[in-house]
């Protein structure tokens, strides 16, 4: 099993729709989360760190229940330039400041 | 904001050859991280550094070795380079401090094809 899974994917939506990601985590002492956006042949961007009490940021919300150990990203309204990968992230261990990925998952909107 | 630079975006190189990809980052980052990313397999952690002169194996090092001789540049060396090591190579920096919620920001990435 992976130390980080998200959803398959891929996720094909229309325009305004709402889609959620989920991302689950294996290591029960993992510290810090996040959500990275990556274009088609282009380097991953951060898109949001993921707090415990959630937090959001226009359309985008982000949420971590450490209890099932998942992460999830919700995007609202979706635009046709939301369409990219969504990678999440998980840091844990002494060297807390290294990240593992899971391997993405692909959102497509479409007019 | 902070910039990542890798010196090469495209490279090829001939099987057997001593590979050097350089990153360079402009925000005096302690953090510092090579990944490769293949599809089906994501990004894998090659090696990382959280300060000058230290580096610290990631999950695929064998291959690969690194310098850290400058706080911005960490240097990312192929040996002798192989066809399995043809990839997408990026380098991340971090900020540190009392935060844990920083994250990475990546270099453009440099796309290595060893034939």
């Amino acid at each position: 099993r992976k130390e980080v899974e998200q959803d398959p994917g891929p996720f094909n939506v229309p325009e305004g729709a709402t889609v959620a990601f989920n991302c689950t985590y294996s290591n029960s002492a993992s510290q810090s989360f996040f959500w990275y956006r990556q274009d088609c042949r282009k380097e991953p961007k951060l898109l949001m760190s993921v707090y415990s009490s959630g937090n959001e940021d226009g359309r985008f919300t982000a949420q971590l229940n450490r209890a099932s150990q998942y992460i999830s990203l919700l995007i609202r309204d979706s635009k046709l330039s939301d369409s990219a990968t969504y990678l999440c992230a998980v840091n844990w261990g002494t060297n807390a400041g290294k990240s593992t990925f899971g391997d993405g998952t692909t959102l497509t909107v479409k007019p | 904001d902070v910039k990542v630079t890798q010196s090469s975006r495209y490279l090829v190189k001939r099987t057997g050859e001593k590979v050097f990809l350089e990153c360079v980052q402009d925000m005096d980052h302690e953090n510092m991280f090579w990944y490769r990313q293949d599809p089906g397999l994501g990004l894998r952690l090659i090696y990382f550094s959280y300060d000058v002169k230290m580096k610290e194996k990631g999950d695929i090092p064998e291959g690969y070795s690194v310098s850290r001789e400058k706080k911005e540049r960490f240097s990312l060396i192929l040996e002798s380079a192989s066809t399995n090591q043809t990839s997408m190579y990026l380098c991340a920096s971090r900020n540190t401090g009392t935060i844990s919620n920083y994250g990475y920001t990546f270099g453009s990435g440099t796309r290595l094809t060893v034939v």
